[in-house]
């Protein structure tokens, strides 16, 4: 079975802290991504990487970076934690390669709360 | 301009009722997803629906796909309370890796 952890389930930080979240995958997965879910908005998409060391901005990368040094680690990272940061952080992973019904896997989510 | 549209927002039906969830995308697709989503957890993929008729189903659940008409479904059978989620529907374009989701629609099966 696919698996995509993160690092912490429930997390709480001060604004003006520099927060990071990590996503690890254990399938190989070429594409990783960043979205956050806040009720009646959905999923949005933050960063999504489709190779180490690549990545490209979502709909909503204000405010966050990420870093994908190997293959299975999607960092993401919150240079001064705000309150409106205050969401539910899901990673996902999927194949990149044509021809696969590259359907995503998702972790169980990072509630974070800033204060 | 990339959309995904479901309707319900919001769904309350009786156990052993039948409906439908619909799944209206603005532009040509090459893929459709259906994912589920329980209170507090993670999604969970349920269908990917690759083309054209495309018709896929597990249970109580069915999925089909007319591209044509930008529209998937998803149907629910003599529904059970253990199928009250949260049930989102995503596509994609060859040549992008960007999935676009819909806002979801809240399904309450009540006893």
């Amino acid at each position: 079975d696919v698996k995509v952890t993160q690092s912490s389930r429930y997390l709480v930080k001060r604004t003006g802290e520099k927060v990071f979240l990590e996503c690890v995958q254990d399938m190989d997965h070429e594409n990783m991504f960043w979205y956050r879910q806040d009720p009646g908005l959905g999923l949005r998409l933050i960063y999504f990487s489709y190779d180490v060391k690549m990545k490209e901005k979502g709909d909503i990368p204000e405010g966050y970076s990420v870093s994908r040094e190997k293959k299975e680690r999607f960092s993401l990272i919150l240079e001064s934690a705000s309150t409106n940061q205050t969401s539910m952080y899901l990673c996902a992973s999927s194949f990149g390669r044509q021809g696969f019904y590259n359907e995503q896997f998702f972790g169980p989510g990072t509630r974070l709360t800033v204060l | 301009e990339l959309k995904v549209e479901q309707n319900p927002l919001f769904l309350s039906m009786q156990e052993g009722k039948n409906y439908t969830i619909y799944c209206n995308y603005s532009t040509t697709s090459d893929r459709l997803y259906w994912y589920r989503q329980d209170p507090g957890k993670s999604l969970e993929s349920l269908f990917v629906l690759l083309s054209n008729g495309a018709v896929k189903q597990e249970g109580r659940l069915m999925a089909s796909l007319d591209t044509k008409a930008r529209l998937s479904t998803l149907h629910i059978t003599a529904a059970v309370h253990d199928l009250s989620a949260t049930y989102f529907c995503a596509r994609t374009t060859s040549g992008t890796y960007k999935y676009i989701f819909g806002t979801g629609t809240r399904l309450k099966v009540l006893a």
